[in-house]
């Protein structure tokens, strides 16, 4: 299977502990984007990364989370001392860079996080 | 900065009937647009784009939409809909990633329409 895949699917924590979920894209793919999906929303954008190289994060990535891609392969989302409001579905998608391929971004089945 | 309004929040419709999920968008620069349908504790599946060309974008499942760029819409319809389509549906624009000073890897999102097809 060469889609986009996600680990843990599903991830229960107490509030104030620290998690960390994996996403391993499309193997051609050097672009990787991270979302956050509430209920009743649609995903919200996080960050994304060029190959290594993290080009944008956005502004409801706090201090609390962190990613990285450190070989430009798979990438990690850190959340530190969660919070309730954490609770939500991470997605990772990835896709080509623009000219190099298909613009469209393939989705993973996402990690569902519950904080209690 | 991008933002995409999906019209309807809820649309049951009777197996068989035809149906259409409406998607306005803003930007201050040209956009490709998509449409995504997720399933139940599912990741998005891409169902067709527009980039340019035909208005007219065909896309899997017997689903089509229609780029309006006088009235920045991208509605998408099915002429005849079954069970199976019950899910959630989700329009998306990117940055034209041929201009500059772009937000070229943000997607934005609608919030999504529920499809529910009923027998």
């Amino acid at each position: 299977d060469t889609g986009v895949s996600q680990n843990p699917r599903h991830k229960i924590t107490k509030r104030g502990q620290n998690v960390t979920f994996r996403c391993d894209p499309i193997s051609e793919h050097n672009r990787l984007y991270w979302y956050r999906q509430t209920l009743g929303q649609g995903p919200e954008f996080l960050t994304y990364f060029q190959n290594e190289a993290q080009l944008e994060k956005s502004r409801l990535l706090s201090d609390r989370f962190s990613a990285e891609r450190p070989k430009g392969s798979f990438s990690t989302l850190e959340i530190q001392r969660t919070e309730q409001g954490d609770s939500a579905m991470y997605l990772c998608a990835s896709s080509s860079k623009p000219g190099t391929g298909p613009l469209e971004q393939y989705f993973g089945p996402g990690t569902r996080l519950t904080v209690t | 900065a991008q933002s995409v309004t999906q019209l309807d929040s809820q649309v049951p419709v009777f197996e068989e009937a035809p149906v259409e999920l409406r998607c306005n968008y803003s930007s201050s620069v040209s956009v490709y647009l998509f449409w995504y349908v997720q399933y139940p504790n599912q990741g998005l599946q891409l169902l067709l784009k527009y980039l340019s060309g035909s208005t007219l974008v065909k896309g899997i499942n017997g689903f089509e939409a229609e780029f309006n760029k006088s009235q920045t819409s991208f509605h998408l319809r099915k002429p005849s809909v079954h069970i199976s389509d019950t899910a959630e549906y989700f329009c998306a624009v990117i940055p034209d990633p041929g201009l500059a000073s772009t937000n070229a890897g943000k997607s934005t999102f609608g919030d999504g329409t529920t499809l529910t097809v009923k027998p």
